[in-house]
């Protein structure tokens, strides 16, 4: 079957830098998408990978290593908006998106 | 557990055509379903909250006449693309919300890809 397989709740201290890791397994592979929502939002599209390495954006980086089935969601400089879920989700060979249930992130003072 | 579906998975139809399509949350029941629409490497927008029972509420900018929701049973809501035309091409996702979950709790389907030539 497939799967996505992610932490379900982070605590991370503000100021600091906090890894959100990612494994699937999924029938294909057309690309691994990170998104961020906040309680009672949509989720708002923070990244997508298709090529193994790592690809920074501002405060936010997203890795891939597609030999691993493995990805990471880096966020630096935390911030006390940056609380929300965080959202993996990979494309399969049929681009069908397989969610995987999400990483509620808490940021603290 | 808190799986969603959607029927079908992808769909080609022709311009001036309407199109069905199922989102069922197949074991839990969900009082309230999500209607979104993705552009490529775009954010997920939210087109429209259908609640059992009662009317969708549309988003800002949103046709509800050409974008038909019903959420008929606690399992299943459909979204109706009427009349479709080229521009309409987009990959449509729903998404379910536990009865008497979190409002952020909810659960995505693998989504639709609706091509229109």
């Amino acid at each position: 079957g497939q799967n996505i397989d992610q932490p379900t709740e982070m605590t991370a201290t503000e100021g600091a830098i906090v890894q959100i890791n990612c494994t699937y397994q999924t029938s294909g592979f057309n690309g691994l998408f990170w998104y961020q929502q906040h309680a009672g939002e949509a989720p708002t599209f923070l990244s997508y990978n298709v090529l193994d390495g790592l690809e920074e954006k501002g405060r936010f980086s997203s890795f891939l290593s597609r030999s691993k089935g493995y990805s990471y969601l880096l966020l630096k400089e935390l911030q006390m908006k940056d609380s929300a879920s965080y959202l993996c989700a990979v494309m399969d060979s049929n681009y069908q998106l397989i969610w995987g249930a999400g990483t509620k992130l808490i940021i603290k003072p | 557990g808190a799986v969603v579906s959607q029927h079908p998975s992808w769909v080609i139809c022709k311009s001036g055509t309407s199109v069905k399509i199922e989102c069922r949350s197949l074991d839990f029941q969900a009082t309230t379903m999500f209607w979104y629409r993705q552009f490529p490497k775009q954010s997920l927008m939210l087109m429209a909250t259908s609640n059992e029972g009662s009317k969708a509420t549309y988003e800002q900018g949103v046709e509800k006449d050409k974008f038909l929701i019903n959420h008929a049973s606690l399992t299943l809501s459909t979204l109706t693309v009427t009349s479709a035309h080229p521009e309409d091409s987009s990959f449509y996702i729903c998404s379910a919300g536990l009865a008497g979950g979190d409002t952020g709790e909810q659960y995505f389907g693998p989504g639709t890809r609706l091509t229109v030539t």
